[in-house]
Formats: C-alpha cells, structure tokens, sequence
C-alpha cells in the first residue's frame, strides 16, 4: 500500500493563529482519521470523519473531507503552544481496519 | 475508549541480541496491529495480530524477524530478533474496539536503540 501525502511538512505560526494541515490519499476509503503524536510518544486519536461525510468538528479542531479529491484538512484554530506537535493522517487502505499513514506535518506554536 | 499500557517503555539493547515488547488492553478489542516509526519518519504497520492463530505481515516484514503472539483478546507481544542498529524506531501497538467504523487507539510506545 501506498502512503499519503501531507503538506506542509512544516508549519510554524504564532500562538492565536489558526493551523492548517492538507492530507491526500490515493485508495479509497470507508473513512480517514487524524492523529497527534507529542515529541516521538505514542499517538493521539483525535477525529475520525467517514466517507460519507463532509465536514467534522471537535473543539478548536475542523476536519474536511473530499472524497473526489481524495484530500482532508485539519484546521486548529486559535492555536496554543501545546498543540505544537506531528499531526499525521491515516486511511482504511480500501476498507481494511489496517492504517495507512500520511508524512505527517510538524506544527510549532511560537508564544 | 481502551487503555493500552505497552512495555517497556523504552529500552537499550546490543546488536544480535532479541526483545519482546508487550501490549495489554483494558478491555476486549476486535482487531490489535503493530506499528513501526523509524527516526523521523511516519508509521508503517508490522502485522495484524490474530487472536489464536499465526499474524498477517505486511510487505517487507517476516514473521523470523519479527514473532508476534496473541494468545487473547486483550494481549499481544513483538518480538524484535537479532536486533541491529537499523531496528532503532518506535514501536507501537494499536487497538480497534467493535467493527471498522472505529477509531484505532495507540498505546505509547516502545523507543527501541539499539548499540
């Protein structure tokens, strides 16, 4: 299987600042999930938008999906120095409970 | 959701030498997979491990090198064998609890050096 692809790779704003992070697949999906990973520890699951879905909220998090575009986004808004971390996307792989992951984005909050 | 405790948390090991990193959840889970992180890099998944019976690898990993068990529906060990500097990442183990409209939660980790 073929992993996505996320960009930036890197993104570092100013804390208040809105965050957003670009995900692209290439199989198809029963649904996508967003992830943060804080300095090389385990994963933190933070949304899971389906297929048949557009458009996710969670808090301060925005999740979209296009499936014709085989794309997602992340919004963090109002960001705050404790959302700096990796933030990675991860796909079903054609339906399979396996994941497949994104490069993951880098995201550094400046105080 | 699950609680998954992975140990050890982190570990130094010599070069040929094996270790086995467990994996315990709090609760009966549907499906258990391992993932390995290289430095700098994203996740890419081990094997999916079956209850009761041999895992499934992915391309690129065998079973020799990487033993997995399962023996229920809350426990699974990798073992990393013969171990060189190049199995230095993290590895860690994931849960799905019901069918595949869930999220899969990650235990911590497992940072892996190796001499």
């Amino acid at each position: 299987s073929q992993q996505g692809e996320e960009d930036p790779q890197a993104l570092s704003i100013q804390e208040g600042e809105n965050a957003t992070m670009n995900c692209s697949y290439k199989t198809s999906i029963n649904n996508l999930q967003w992830y943060r990973q804080n300095s090389g520890r385990g994963l933190v699951h933070l949304i899971l938008i389906r297929s048949n879905e557009r458009e996710k909220h969670s808090g301060r998090l925005r999740v979209t999906l296009d499936t014709s575009k085989k794309s997602s986004s992340l919004l963090i808004t109002a960001s705050r120095a404790a959302d700096t971390a990796s933030y990675f996307c991860a796909t079903d792989d054609g339906g399979a409970q396996k994941l497949v992951f994104g490069q993951g984005t880098r995201l550094t909050i400046n105080p | 959701s699950a609680v998954i405790s992975q140990k050890p948390s982190r570990d130094i090991c010599q070069r040929g030498t094996s270790l086995t990193i467990q994996c315990q959840v709090d609760s009966q889970v549907t499906m258990m997979f391992w993932y390995r992180q290289q430095p700098g890099q994203s996740l890419t998944l081990i094997a999916t491990a079956n209850q009761g019976s041999e895992a499934t690898y992915e391309s690129g990993f065998v079973i020799d090198k990487f033993p997995i068990s399962r023996p229920n529906l809350t426990f699974s060990t990798l073992t990393v064998s013969n171990m060189s500097p190049e199995d230095s990442s993290i590895y860690l183990c994931s849960v799905v609890q019901g069918n595949a409209a869930q999220p899969q939660h990650f235990g911590d980790g497992t940072r892996l050096s190796i001499l």
